[in-house]
Protein backbone atom coordinates (compact mmCIF):
# COMPACT_ATOMS: atom_id res chain seq x y z
CA UNK A 1 0.00 0.00 0.00
CA UNK A 2 1.16 3.19 -0.77
CA UNK A 3 1.99 5.10 2.26
CA UNK A 4 3.54 7.87 4.43
CA UNK A 5 4.24 6.88 7.59
CA UNK A 6 5.51 8.71 11.02
CA UNK A 7 6.73 7.77 14.36
CA UNK A 8 5.78 8.50 16.99
CA UNK A 9 2.42 9.59 16.90
CA UNK A 10 2.33 10.85 20.23
CA UNK A 11 5.29 12.38 22.01
CA UNK A 12 5.45 14.32 25.34
CA UNK A 13 8.72 15.24 26.49
CA UNK A 14 10.62 17.91 28.30
CA UNK A 15 12.75 21.56 27.24
CA UNK A 16 16.06 20.38 25.76
CA UNK A 17 15.67 16.55 25.24
CA UNK A 18 16.89 16.14 21.92
CA UNK A 19 14.41 13.94 19.82
CA UNK A 20 13.67 12.92 16.00
CA UNK A 21 10.21 12.66 14.43
CA UNK A 22 10.48 9.85 11.01
CA UNK A 23 9.10 10.07 8.00
CA UNK A 24 9.18 7.05 5.96
CA UNK A 25 7.16 7.09 2.19
CA UNK A 26 7.18 4.01 -0.24
CA UNK A 27 6.14 6.06 -3.50
CA UNK A 28 9.30 6.87 -4.79
CA UNK A 29 8.58 10.24 -4.57
CA UNK A 30 11.23 13.16 -4.93
CA UNK A 31 9.83 15.59 -2.85
CA UNK A 32 9.04 15.82 1.13
CA UNK A 33 8.00 18.27 3.34
CA UNK A 34 7.46 19.04 6.64
CA UNK A 35 4.18 20.97 8.41
CA UNK A 36 3.01 22.41 11.31
CA UNK A 37 -0.46 22.79 12.59
CA UNK A 38 -1.68 24.76 15.08
CA UNK A 39 -4.87 26.27 15.62
CA UNK A 40 -5.96 29.14 14.17
CA UNK A 41 -2.74 29.00 11.62
CA UNK A 42 -3.55 26.31 9.31
CA UNK A 43 -0.30 24.56 7.39
CA UNK A 44 3.20 26.26 7.72
CA UNK A 45 5.66 24.55 5.84
CA UNK A 46 9.03 23.55 8.20
CA UNK A 47 11.76 22.54 5.77
CA UNK A 48 11.15 20.69 2.49
CA UNK A 49 13.55 18.59 0.50
CA UNK A 50 13.46 18.14 -3.41
CA UNK A 51 15.83 15.03 -3.41
CA UNK A 52 18.24 13.12 -1.99
CA UNK A 53 21.12 15.51 0.03
CA UNK A 54 19.09 18.86 -1.17
CA UNK A 55 16.79 20.19 1.72
CA UNK A 56 15.63 23.49 1.98
CA UNK A 57 14.04 26.17 4.73
CA UNK A 58 9.99 26.43 4.44
CA UNK A 59 8.47 29.53 6.66
CA UNK A 60 9.04 28.60 9.96
CA UNK A 61 12.24 26.63 10.46
CA UNK A 62 13.76 27.46 13.25
CA UNK A 63 14.53 25.41 15.82
CA UNK A 64 14.57 22.00 13.78
CA UNK A 65 16.98 20.49 11.53
CA UNK A 66 16.04 17.70 8.77
CA UNK A 67 18.10 15.31 6.56
CA UNK A 68 17.46 13.55 3.42
CA UNK A 69 20.02 10.27 3.38
CA UNK A 70 17.72 8.62 1.67
CA UNK A 71 14.83 8.96 -0.85
CA UNK A 72 12.39 7.33 1.09
CA UNK A 73 12.81 9.23 4.75
CA UNK A 74 13.15 12.22 5.90
CA UNK A 75 13.48 12.82 9.46
CA UNK A 76 12.52 15.95 11.67
CA UNK A 77 15.69 16.69 14.18
CA UNK A 78 14.25 19.08 17.46
CA UNK A 79 18.23 19.45 18.88
CA UNK A 80 16.68 20.86 22.16
CA UNK A 81 12.81 21.42 22.69
CA UNK A 82 10.69 24.48 24.08
CA UNK A 83 7.79 24.25 24.52
CA UNK A 84 6.82 26.73 21.60
CA UNK A 85 6.95 23.42 19.37
CA UNK A 86 4.37 22.01 21.12
CA UNK A 87 2.03 20.80 17.84
CA UNK A 88 0.58 18.80 15.44
CA UNK A 89 3.41 17.73 12.83
CA UNK A 90 2.98 16.24 9.23
CA UNK A 91 4.93 14.51 6.79
CA UNK A 92 4.45 14.70 3.30
CA UNK A 93 5.59 13.62 0.06
CA UNK A 94 4.70 14.74 -3.88
CA UNK A 95 6.20 13.18 -7.20
CA UNK A 96 6.88 16.70 -8.69
CA UNK A 97 6.67 20.50 -7.70
CA UNK A 98 3.02 20.73 -8.65
CA UNK A 99 1.25 17.41 -7.98
CA UNK A 100 -0.95 16.04 -5.09
CA UNK A 101 0.92 15.99 -1.99
CA UNK A 102 0.45 12.94 0.33
CA UNK A 103 0.21 13.65 4.26
CA UNK A 104 1.65 10.99 6.92
CA UNK A 105 -0.87 10.33 9.85
CA UNK A 106 0.87 13.48 12.19
CA UNK A 107 2.66 13.34 14.98
CA UNK A 108 1.17 15.09 18.23
CA UNK A 109 4.35 16.76 20.01
CA UNK A 110 3.93 17.88 23.37
CA UNK A 111 6.61 19.55 24.95
CA UNK A 112 6.77 20.28 29.02
CA UNK B 1 6.39 36.02 -0.66
CA UNK B 2 2.96 34.53 -0.90
CA UNK B 3 0.58 35.45 1.29
CA UNK B 4 -3.21 33.10 1.40
CA UNK B 5 -6.17 34.73 3.16
CA UNK B 6 -8.97 32.05 3.68
CA UNK B 7 -12.50 32.90 4.53
CA UNK B 8 -14.98 32.26 6.24
CA UNK B 9 -13.09 30.69 9.02
CA UNK B 10 -16.21 29.02 10.44
CA UNK B 11 -19.31 28.20 7.66
CA UNK B 12 -22.29 26.50 9.29
CA UNK B 13 -25.17 25.26 6.76
CA UNK B 14 -27.88 22.70 6.40
CA UNK B 15 -27.45 19.92 4.88
CA UNK B 16 -28.24 20.07 1.41
CA UNK B 17 -27.40 23.86 1.42
CA UNK B 18 -24.39 24.58 -1.18
CA UNK B 19 -20.95 26.47 1.12
CA UNK B 20 -18.40 28.17 -0.67
CA UNK B 21 -15.02 29.26 0.71
CA UNK B 22 -13.21 31.87 -0.81
CA UNK B 23 -9.17 32.31 -1.12
CA UNK B 24 -6.99 35.35 -2.05
CA UNK B 25 -3.25 34.98 -2.99
CA UNK B 26 -0.82 37.88 -3.29
CA UNK B 27 1.89 36.39 -5.82
CA UNK B 28 0.66 36.77 -9.31
CA UNK B 29 3.05 34.43 -10.70
CA UNK B 30 1.47 31.41 -8.18
CA UNK B 31 -0.40 28.72 -10.58
CA UNK B 32 -1.30 25.92 -9.04
CA UNK B 33 -4.07 25.89 -6.38
CA UNK B 34 -4.95 22.38 -4.32
CA UNK B 35 -8.03 22.45 -2.17
CA UNK B 36 -7.79 19.91 1.19
CA UNK B 37 -9.99 18.49 3.44
CA UNK B 38 -8.91 17.38 7.11
CA UNK B 39 -11.41 15.23 8.91
CA UNK B 40 -11.18 15.55 12.55
CA UNK B 41 -8.46 14.07 14.33
CA UNK B 42 -7.15 12.97 10.50
CA UNK B 43 -4.68 13.76 7.69
CA UNK B 44 -5.15 16.57 5.02
CA UNK B 45 -6.03 14.75 1.51
CA UNK B 46 -6.50 16.51 -1.99
CA UNK B 47 -10.07 17.02 -2.89
CA UNK B 48 -9.38 18.95 -6.13
CA UNK B 49 -7.38 20.96 -7.43
CA UNK B 50 -6.72 23.73 -10.30
CA UNK B 51 -3.73 25.28 -12.49
CA UNK B 52 -3.76 28.58 -13.72
CA UNK B 53 -4.46 27.43 -17.52
CA UNK B 54 -8.33 26.47 -16.60
CA UNK B 55 -10.68 29.06 -14.80
CA UNK B 56 -13.54 26.20 -13.26
CA UNK B 57 -12.85 22.82 -12.62
CA UNK B 58 -16.06 20.41 -11.50
CA UNK B 59 -15.41 17.32 -9.87
CA UNK B 60 -19.28 15.17 -8.62
CA UNK B 61 -20.33 18.15 -6.12
CA UNK B 62 -17.24 20.26 -5.75
CA UNK B 63 -15.96 22.66 -7.86
CA UNK B 64 -13.39 25.24 -7.78
CA UNK B 65 -13.25 28.36 -9.38
CA UNK B 66 -9.86 30.63 -10.78
CA UNK B 67 -9.82 34.63 -11.13
CA UNK B 68 -6.38 35.28 -12.03
CA UNK B 69 -6.90 38.97 -12.41
CA UNK B 70 -8.52 39.40 -9.20
CA UNK B 71 -6.12 36.47 -7.18
CA UNK B 72 -8.59 34.67 -5.83
CA UNK B 73 -10.31 31.81 -5.83
CA UNK B 74 -13.08 29.11 -4.88
CA UNK B 75 -14.12 26.22 -3.35
CA UNK B 76 -18.29 25.39 -3.79
CA UNK B 77 -19.80 22.29 -2.46
CA UNK B 78 -23.22 21.60 -3.52
CA UNK B 79 -25.94 19.90 -2.21
CA UNK B 80 -23.95 19.48 1.44
CA UNK B 81 -24.01 16.49 3.44
CA UNK B 82 -23.17 15.62 6.97
CA UNK B 83 -19.59 13.70 6.03
CA UNK B 84 -18.48 17.02 4.18
CA UNK B 85 -18.01 18.88 7.92
CA UNK B 86 -14.33 19.29 8.17
CA UNK B 87 -11.61 22.14 7.86
CA UNK B 88 -10.77 22.59 4.21
CA UNK B 89 -7.13 24.02 3.39
CA UNK B 90 -6.31 26.57 0.09
CA UNK B 91 -3.19 27.08 -1.10
CA UNK B 92 -1.38 28.94 -3.46
CA UNK B 93 2.03 28.44 -5.27
CA UNK B 94 4.12 28.94 -8.08
CA UNK B 95 5.70 26.25 -10.17
CA UNK B 96 9.96 25.80 -10.47
CA UNK B 97 11.24 23.71 -8.73
CA UNK B 98 11.30 24.57 -5.11
CA UNK B 99 7.49 24.63 -5.24
CA UNK B 100 6.67 25.73 -1.44
CA UNK B 101 2.58 26.17 -1.17
CA UNK B 102 1.37 28.38 1.19
CA UNK B 103 -1.56 27.36 2.68
CA UNK B 104 -4.56 29.54 4.03
CA UNK B 105 -5.59 29.41 7.78
CA UNK B 106 -8.44 26.72 7.34
CA UNK B 107 -12.26 27.26 7.36
CA UNK B 108 -14.04 24.70 9.71
CA UNK B 109 -17.19 23.50 7.60
CA UNK B 110 -20.08 22.27 9.65
CA UNK B 111 -23.01 20.39 8.14
CA UNK B 112 -26.26 20.56 10.29
CA UNK B 113 -28.03 17.13 9.48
Amino acid sequence: EAQVTQNPRYLITVTGKKLTVTCSQNMNHEYMSWYRQDPGLGLRQIYYSMNVEVTDKGDVPEGYKVSRKEKRNFPLILESPSPNQTSLYFCASRPGPRDEQFFGPGTRLTVL
Amino acid sequence: GENVEQHPSTLSVQEGDSAVIKCTYSDSASNYFPWYKQELGKRPQLIIDIRSNVGEKKDQRIAVTLNKTAKHFSLHITETQPEDSAVYFCAASRGGGSYIPTFGRGTSLIVHP
